[in-house]
């Protein structure tokens, strides 16, 4: 199994643009998780799904942020206008519905300049 | 919300010996605990987990303590060795399939 998959790894952008993060998850899992890693907040829980369906996005930091998961086998984290702040490393997860042990992917690391 | 925390940020250890790491947790509503390890530049990957209703579980040379009393966790890892080297963290869920609150890491330092 390829286990999940994210791109890209490495993002660099400015100010203002439009960022798209993409994810796909291990096949037959039905539940995704988008997390953030910064040094200052470590690992935090923006939004999950199950079977497609956002389920919690209360850790989605502000409008700017939004997420859709289309199909089974493909989710999105898109920021729009993005800042610097944003600057973090951004992961998907994914699990079965009703199993709590999660996996990640590589993540992928966004700068804005 | 509530969150999960760390004690430590880094611990440092000698090749060959255990090493334990701790962890507090505040919710009371949680049923179920994770740790993670974290190499460098990678996501993190899964170690070993339990439930609220055991106090205990051993893997390979690790093992995860659950003291619900005063809400901590730990994680033992027997005989390190260098590939150990790495941030843990340890994280807590209500349940289902939640989403995880993680603690903010404690970084594992392996000398020679």
């Amino acid at each position: 199994d390829a286990g999940v998959i994210q791109s890209p790894r490495h993002e660099v952008t400015e100010m203002g643009q439009e960022v798209t993060l993409r994810c796909k998850p291990i096949s037959g899992h039905n539940s995704l998780f988008w997390y953030r890693q910064t040094m200052m907040r470590g690992l935090e829980l923006l939004i999950y799904f199950n079977n497609n369906v956002p389920i919690d996005d209360s850790g989605m930091p502000e409008d700017r942020f939004s997420a859709k998961m289309p199909n089974a086998s493909f989710s999105t984290l898109k920021i729009q206008p993005s800042e610097p702040r944003d600057s973090a490393v951004y992961f998907c997860a994914s699990s079965l519905w009703g199993r709590n042990e999660q996996f990640f992917g590589p993540g992928t690391r966004l700068t804005v300049l | 919300g509530e969150s999960v925390g760390l004690h430590l940020p880094t611990l440092s250890v000698q090749e060959g010996d255990n090493s334990i790491i701790n962890c507090a947790y505040s919710n009371s509503a949680s049923d179920y605990f994770i740790w993670y390890k974290q190499e460098s530049g990678k996501g993190p990957q899964f170690i070993i987990d339990i439930r609220s209703n055991m106090d205990k579980r051993q893997g390979q040379r690790v093992t995860v303590l659950l003291n619900k009393t005063v809400k901590h966790l730990s994680l033992q890892i027997a005989a390190t060795q260098p590939g150990d080297s790495a941030v843990y963290f340890c994280a807590d869920s209500g349940g289902g399939a939640d989403g995880l609150t993680f603690g903010k890491g404690t970084h594992l330092i392996i000398q020679p």
